[in-house]
């Protein structure tokens, strides 16, 4: 089975700082995804990317930016975190994109 | 773009009974449905898939019908147990590269209790 690991599961920190989440995925997927999923709102594009060094805007990506140097892995960067970004974050990787997504376990960010 | 519209946002059934939760979009383009089930603490996981050119599916207690005329499409839970608590999300896709038009798009979710 494909899996896609995310770093961690739980982080706490503080407004201002920089913080990396970071993604890995095993199965050679060309497709990698950030969303943010926050209570009532579904599951946003914050990013994506479809190969190594690509990488999209998705709808919101305000204050994020990614880092794709390695096809398996997909960073996501909050360059000065705000509470507002305070939400689960998920990765997910797919082989085409009419293929299933695999999710990862999802990153719970909280900026205090 | 593609908008995908899900309903109910929360539905409660008692064990054993069946759930069905139904999803519109707009893009006729649009040829992979999949739906996911999230558990609590834990990333979406894929449950069942259906292309545009196969009108039904299922998996042992799971369906999924699609009606392409009227561009919607169900998935059905029959004989309900506890452990199918869960959100879920269907979601639509053209997988066209080329922008963001080919990812996959999300309805909002359907929280589903099942009550013993």
């Amino acid at each position: 089975d494909v899996k896609v690991t995310q770093s961690s599961r739980y982080l706490v920190k503080r407004t201002g700082e920089k913080v990396f989440l970071e993604c890995v995925q095993d199965m050679d997927h060309e497709n990698m995804f950030w969303y943010r999923q926050d209570p009532g709102l579904g599951l946003r594009l914050i990013y994506f990317s479809y190969d190594v060094k690509m990488k999209e805007k998705g709808d919101i990506p305000e204050g994020y930016s990614v880092s794709r140097e390695k096809k398996e892995r997909f960073s996501l960067i909050l360059e000065s975190a705000s509470t507002n970004q305070t939400s689960m974050y998920l990765c997910a990787s797919s082989f085409l994109l009419n293929y299933g997504y695999t999710f990862g376990s999802g990153t719970r960010l909280t900026v205090v | 773009g593609e908008n995908v519209e899900q309903h109910p946002s929360t539905l409660s059934v008692q064990e054993g009974d069946s759930a069905v939760i139904k999803c519109t979009y707009s893009d006729s383009a649009s040829n992979y449905f999949p739906w996911y089930k999230q558990e609590l603490g834990k990333g979406p996981q894929l449950i069942i898939d259906i292309r545009s050119n196969v009108g039904e599916k299922k998996d042992q207690r799971i369906a999924v019908t699609l009606n392409k005329t009227a561009k919607h499409f169900s998935l059905h839970i029959t004989e309900t147990q506890p452990e199918d608590s869960a959100v879920y999300f269907c979601a639509a896709s053209n997988g066209r590269y080329g922008g963001s038009q080919g990812n996959l798009i999300f309805g909002k979710g359907t929280k589903l209790s099942v009550k013993p």
